[in-house]
């Protein structure tokens, strides 16, 4: 299995822009997870999905964010409009259950400037 | 609620020292505990996990002991190498809610 995949692995957008992250969970897990890292708050859950539908948004800092799971293999995390304070690296992370732990993609590198 | 405590770092160790990152934790019931470590520019990946008390968890050489009469889950490695630098997450899923607790990182540099 080639594992989470994300992409872009880097963007660079400027204030105002939409912004759309996109995540492919590995095949058979029922549970999707995003993520946002940052050096002053650290790892901090946004969101996440159990077959698809979303669980838990309270992690989502505001309206101007948004996420989608519209199939088992495909996740969308959009901002809109997006603002310097956004920039983070953004995760997402997928599992079977919860004991055999995530596995975490390589993340997207968010500057908004 | 449930959270992750961990020493801050960062740790800076010469090659072939012994190595303790310390993890304790509060969770109702009886969780599961993690470590994860991230590399430089990439995402976290699980090293280790125990899943009930006196557990211990192992891998790659490190090593965690489900210990719950001190709610601890301390990360342990007999001789570290420069390549084991890295951020280390100590981590906890308890309860009937899918998702897991993590500690704010410990930054682990090894100098040859």
């Amino acid at each position: 299995d080639a594992g989470v995949i994300q992409s872009p692995r880097h963007e660079v957008t400027e204030m105002g822009q939409e912004v759309t992250l996109r995540c492919k969970p590995i095949s058979g897990h029922d549970y999707l997870f995003w993520y946002r890292q940052t050096m002053m708050r650290g790892l901090e859950l946004l969101i996440y999905f159990n077959n698809n539908v979303p669980i838990d948004d309270s992690g989502m800092p505001e309206d101007r964010f948004s996420a989608k799971m519209p199939n088992a293999s495909f996740s969308t995390l959009k901002i809109q409009p997006s603002e310097p304070r956004d920039s983070a690296v953004y995760f997402c992370a997928s599992s079977f259950g919860a004991t055999d732990g995530y596995t975490f993609g390589s993340g997207t590198r968010l500057t908004v400037v | 609620g449930d959270s992750v405590t961990q020493m801050e770092g960062p740790v800076t160790l010469s090659e072939e020292a012994f190595l303790t990152i310390n993890c304790t934790y509060t969770a109702t019931g009886y969780p599961s505990l993690f470590w994860y470590v991230q590399y430089p520019g990439e995402g976290l990946q699980l090293l280790l996990k125990a899943t009930k008390a006196d557990d211990k968890g192992s891998n790659k050489g490190f090593e965690a002991t489900y210990r719950k009469e001190t709610t601890s889950f301390h990360l342990e490695k007999g001789s570290v190498q420069v390549s084991d630098s890295a951020v280390y997450f100590c981590a906890l899923h308890s309860g009937g809610y899918q998702k897991v607790t993590f500690g704010i990182g410990t930054k682990l540099q090894v100098i040859p």
